[in-house]
């Protein structure tokens, strides 16, 4: 997954904590988006950015904030956690033209919360 | 509503057999669609793709074929390999990615 790259790997807080994750990527492209992944849900879209400072809801945004500060950061917040917020994070840059592009995944953000 | 749908949660294959995995779409507006292939404790990787004016790409042993008029695109393996084995999400595009809930398969050697 070289050029996204997502800190901490691994996280576990207690219900009511903040944290933030951080998501950072080299490959210089304008959309960055965060999903969550949970069992039989497949990957569902929380946020999205199309380009620096601007952020847009995807699917299951309640819970979350985020914030694009610049063209290679996108960092996604969880102001009081919550048990159903565990899950696995990913972070995901898009790569072509128009309808026809990609996403490049980063490693992933395991966070539990109890 | 899940617009992307993969029926099967999971596949088992033997070693240099076929492995056909699944998926159904229900917006026809949707334009592109994707295969990822995931290890676990790592993020999705691209695999294939194909675009709605097509009805098959191959890329090596992985084709994709799609069904406009059915919404259904598959995914052939052939033959299939032990380090195929991973979870296969397929996915489409319209004004944003959706992806299905993925298809767990195993490649027994």
């Amino acid at each position: 997954n070289a050029g996204v790259t997502q800190t901490p790997k691994f996280q576990v807080l207690k219900t009511g904590q903040s944290m933030t994750l951080q998501c950072a990527q080299d490959m210089n492209h304008n959309s960055m988006y965060w999903y969550r992944q949970d069992p039989g849900m497949g990957l569902r879209l929380i946020y999205y950015s199309a380009s620096e400072g601007t952020t847009d809801k995807g699917e299951v945004p309640n819970g979350y904030n985020v914030s694009r500060l610049n063209k290679r950061e996108f960092s996604l917040r969880l102001e009081s956690a919550a048990p159903s917020q565990t899950s696995v994070y990913f972070c995901a840059i898009s790569i072509g033209q128009g309808s026809y592009n990609e996403q490049f995944f980063g490693p992933g953000t395991r966070l539990t919360v109890l | 509503d899940q617009q992307v749908k993969q029926n099967s949660p999971s596949l088992s294959v033997q070693e240099g057999r076929i492995s056909i995995l699944n998926c159904d779409y229900t917006n026809s507006m949707f334009d592109y669609f994707l295969w990822y292939k995931k290890y676990p404790a790592e993020g999705p990787t691209f695999l294939i793709s194909i675009s709605s004016i097509k009805d098959k790409n191959e890329d090596g042993r992985f084709t994709v074929f799609l069904n406009k008029s059915a919404k259904h695109l598959s995914l052939h393996i052939v033959p299939s390999q032990p380090g195929d084995s991973a979870v296969y999400f397929c996915a489409a595009t319209g004004n944003q990615f959706y992806f299905g809930t993925g298809t767990s398969l195993t490649v027994i050697p």
